[in-house]
């Protein structure tokens, strides 16, 4: 199983200000890599898939980058509304696995 | 618009069997993979199983090993509708269910899903 692991587990970051969230995988996953918002008591949201390609309707503050083992998202000028928990996921083989996830919290 | 609608949870004894439909509407059912990605209560998220469109003979792409010999995915082309059959069931399968529509027909990223059905596995 290819285990996804994130960094920082908590990033505490003002209004305004922007953030980057690391995800490693245990092994290449190439491209095959999405990531995910999610906010309490809603389901998740796509942000990004294949690594870098921005979901439909999502602001053009997030972008993803990497490839192999090493992927970042960022996000420039946090709005209130990003203040979330950010799960990366692989989906090089058949065993979709998630990250444990960085909870983007208000400073 | 997309909607993926859960039901069939709910509270259920350890040991015992439930079985969580997905009512789906505004796609082309048929095209997509599907999946179910569950999340226990304060935790983060766990792919349970999945299976390739129907134009790709409806495959079972697998299943997480927590799940593997309890747990059996299916879909109904008729009734645009997604299925988990889950036996066996376990205190620690306590989570809420998601819906989870693929980004395409052989399984990638999760790209819509629906609000989840709550199951929780307790005596």
């Amino acid at each position: 199983e290819i285990v996804m692991t994130q960094s920082p587990a908590t990033l505490s970051v003002s209004p305004g200000d922007g953030a980057t969230l690391s995800c490693r995988a245990s092994q290449s996953v190439s491209s095959n890599l999405a990531w995910y918002q999610q906010k309490p008591g809603q389901a998740p949201r796509l942000l990004i898939y294949a690594a870098s390609t921005r979901a439909t309707g999502i602001p053009a503050r997030f972008s993803g980058s990497g490839s192999g083992t090493e992927f970042t998202l960022t996000i420039t000028s946090l709005q209130s509304e990003d203040f979330a928990v950010y799960y990366c996921q692989q989906y090089n083989n058949n065993r979709w696995t998630f990250g444990q996830g960085t909870k983007v919290e208000i400073k | 618009e997309v909607q993926l609608v859960e039901s069939g949870g709910g509270l259920v004894q350890p040991g015992r069997s439930l079985r969580l439909s997905c009512a789906t509407s505004g796609f082309i059912f048929d095209d997509y993979a599907m999946h179910w990605v569950r999340q226990a209560p304060g935790k983060g998220l766990e792919w349970v199983s999945g299976l390739t469109g129907l134009t790709w003979n409806s495959v079972v792409l697998g299943y997480g090993d927590s799940v593997k010999g309890r747990f059996t995915i299916s879909r109904d082309s008729a009734k645009n509708s997604l299925y988990l059959q889950m036996n066996s069931l376990r205190p620690e399968d306590t989570a809420i269910y998601y819906c989870v529509k693929d980004i395409g027909p052989v399984g990638a990223s999760l790209h819509d899903w629906g609000q989840g059905t709550l199951v929780t596995v307790s005596s």
